[in-house]
This record gives C-alpha cells, structure tokens and sequence, in this order.
C-alpha cells in the first residue's frame, strides 16, 4: 500500500519570504503522479501544481515549484514570495497509474498547515 | 465549468438516523471520489467511480455506508445508523480519465459537514 508522509504538522513564513514543504512518499510502484493540494480556510481543496513520476523536470506553477527526487521518494513544495492568500493547509498527495487506465485513489498526507504573516 | 456541487452543506442527524449526500460532478468528469476528512486531517478515500461502476471501496467503508452513481451523473452517499464518529466533512471529487482521455486532477467539492449528536 502506499503512503504519503507530511512531517511539518505547522509552518509559518513572513510575506514575501520563501518556504519549503516537505513531503516523503512509499510505493513500490514505478509510474505515478504527485500532487500539491491547497486547502484555504473556506475549505475547498485546490490543486496547487502535478508532477508525473516520468518526468525528470521539476513542475513549475508561478510561484510554486517542486523538488521531486523519485529515488529518495521525496516531493518537496516550494513556495516562494510567500502572499497572505497562501495561509491554508497543504496537502501532499500521491495517484498511481493504472496500465488499463481504470485510475486509482488519491492517497493524501496528514497535511501542513502554512500561516503567512506580514 | 459550475464545479462539483454537493448537498447539503451542512446536515446534524441524531444518532442512529440515516443521511443521504448528494454530489453533482463537473458535467464532462466520468470519475467519481469520495473523501472523509474530520478536523487537521488529511482526507480519507471512500470509494471511487468510473462513470456508473464502482471500481474501489475503502476499508473505511463499513456496511452502514454505500454510494451509488446510476447513471454515471451524480453520486449519492449514505450512511446508515449513524454513529457520533461518523461526524466529519465529506468530500466528493470529479476528474476525467480512462483509455483515450487524458487523465485531469481531481477537481473537488465545497463537502458536506455532517455533525451527529
């Protein structure tokens, strides 16, 4: 079964500054896709930005990048020029791929929660 | 593009009572997720739906619980003598995926917040 693992229960971040979250995943699986979800205080998850294990270039989304090292089963999320609008809690989540395209579960961490502050 | 819908947004039930949720996916979405998310956690998976076929059951849902989707539109959830753990939110998530398609993120609802007392 696979896992997700979010170690950073909190975060905190002055505006403008930049941060990272970290994120560790278990699967014995060679294809899969990983997400960043966001989840504002208004409580509707939002995806953030989508790395498909495949692919050796880190996802860029604006502001937010990843760190995605597939052996070390690590997918970091940086977020850079942190805003007050990205308080919310930050969920890591992993899908594998299915060879007959029948897709699978979202399997999400425990998540962090990220306050940001001027 | 209206989104994923569910109702209601919010429903108090005694305990033992039965509840019924509804989700309305994006219109083009042929898959079908529920979630169970209680407060500071992650999301928990449900059950999961390719157009009318259920694919995937949680061990977390137990036999007071079944969803249904029969006509590969919306989704209906409900738990049967519920029970004060059950109190949680509920999310329901659409995406579009299979053998042709390309596959979408999860795109997800407001939830629906279920308090038993």
């Amino acid at each position: 079964a696979q896992t997700v693992t979010q170690s950073q229960p909190e975060m905190s971040v002055q505006e403008a500054e930049t941060v990272t979250l970290s994120c560790t995943y278990d699967t014995s699986e060679n294809n899969y896709y990983l997400f960043w979800y966001k989840q504002p205080p208004s409580r509707q998850m939002i995806l953030v930005i989508r790395q498909e294990a495949y692919k050796q270039q880190n996802a860029t989304e604006n502001r937010f990048s990843v760190n995605f090292q597939k052996a070390a089963k690590s997918f970091s999320l940086k977020i850079s020029d942190s805003q007050l609008g990205d308080t919310a809690m930050y969920f890591c989540a992993f899908m594998k791929q299915q060879v007959n395209q029948a897709g699978t579960a979202l399997i999400f961490g425990k998540g962090t929660t990220l306050s940001v502050s001027s | 593009d209206t989104g994923v819908s569910q109702n209601p947004r919010h429903k108090i039930t005694k305990r033992g009572q039965n509840v019924t949720f509804r989700c309305d996916p994006i219109s083009e979405h042929n898959r079908l997720y529920w979630y169970r998310q209680t407060l500071g956690q992650g999301p928990e998976f449900l059950t999961y739906f390719q157009n009318e076929a259920q694919l995937e059951k949680s061990r977390l849902l137990s036999d007071r619980f079944s969803a249904e989707r029969p006509k590969g539109s919306f989704s209906t959830l409900e738990i049967q003598r519920t029970e004060q753990g059950d109190s949680a939110m509920y999310l329901c998530a659409s995406s579009l995926g299979g053998t042709g398609k390309v596959n979408s993120p999860l795109h997800f609802g407001n939830g629906t917040r279920l308090t038993v007392t």
